[in-house]
């Protein structure tokens, strides 16, 4: 069965330190990965997605990731963090099922943001 | 655009109500929608899948009788908590997406339940 596996529950930087956040998959094929954010009792906003090609990709909000095969990860990034940060985080592997795809999640990672 | 609305943001009931959730896909036409729960701090767990004229595929361990899911048009879908317990109360979100060959859910602003 495919599973996503984010190993930080809690995050805690400075604001303006760079940010990386892990997430590591189970998958037997090409993976398509999501990474999207979530306000205190808001949706889900996509912040990026990877579906093939660039193993490097670029989002909103200055965030990027960047899809490692070999170690099965598709971790998020952010040079310099800022307050409105504080979120939190879910990974997501989008599994092919009966003609479309459902979406597997995380556990999700909190982001604290110190001023 | 893809902008998917739900209604009501968040609702109160006594046990033993039922409670609908509206699930609108407001500026494309949403073939399969998706329902799911979270529980406070946790993830999301997909509840059920729905396609447009047919019956939900509920996830494993999610009571079809309790969770009754509606998809009747290609813009709405409907979740009805019926006899609602304490224990339902969660915060329910649907997505939405396109196309069966389309690869991206586009996600509601979810609502809150809380059962009294």
């Amino acid at each position: 069965a495919q599973s996503v596996t984010q190993p930080d529950i809690h995050i805690t930087v400075s604001e303006g330190a760079s940010l990386e956040l892990r997430c590591n998959y189970s998958y037997g094929a090409t993976p398509y990965l999501f990474w999207y954010v979530q306000s205190p009792g808001q949706g889900l906003q996509l912040l990026l997605k990877y579906f093939s090609g660039d193993t490097l990709v670029q989002g909103i909000k200055g965030f990027e990731a960047e899809f490692k095969r070999s170690q099965s990860s598709f971790n998020l990034r952010k040079p310099s963090v800022h307050w409105s940060d504080a979120a939190e985080y879910f990974c997501a592997v989008g599994e092919p099922t009966s003609g479309t795809y459902k979406y597997i999640f995380g556990t999700g990672t909190r982001l604290k943001v110190l001023a | 655009g893809a902008v998917v609305s739900q209604h009501p943001s968040w609702v109160i009931c006594k046990s033993g109500t039922s409670v609908k959730i509206e699930c609108r896909s407001l500026d494309f036409q949403a073939t399969t929608m998706f329902w799911y729960r979270q529980f406070p701090k946790q993830s999301l767990m997909l509840m059920a899948t729905s396609n447009e004229g047919s019956k939900a595929t509920y996830e494993q361990g999610v009571e079809k009788d309790k969770f009754l899911i509606n998809h009747a048009s290609l813009t709405l879908s409907t979740l009805t908590v019926t006899s609602a317990h304490p224990e339902d109360s969660s915060f329910y979100i649907c997505s939405a997406s396109p196309g069966s060959s389309y690869n991206e859910q586009f996600f509601g602003p979810g609502t809150r339940l809380t059962v009294l």
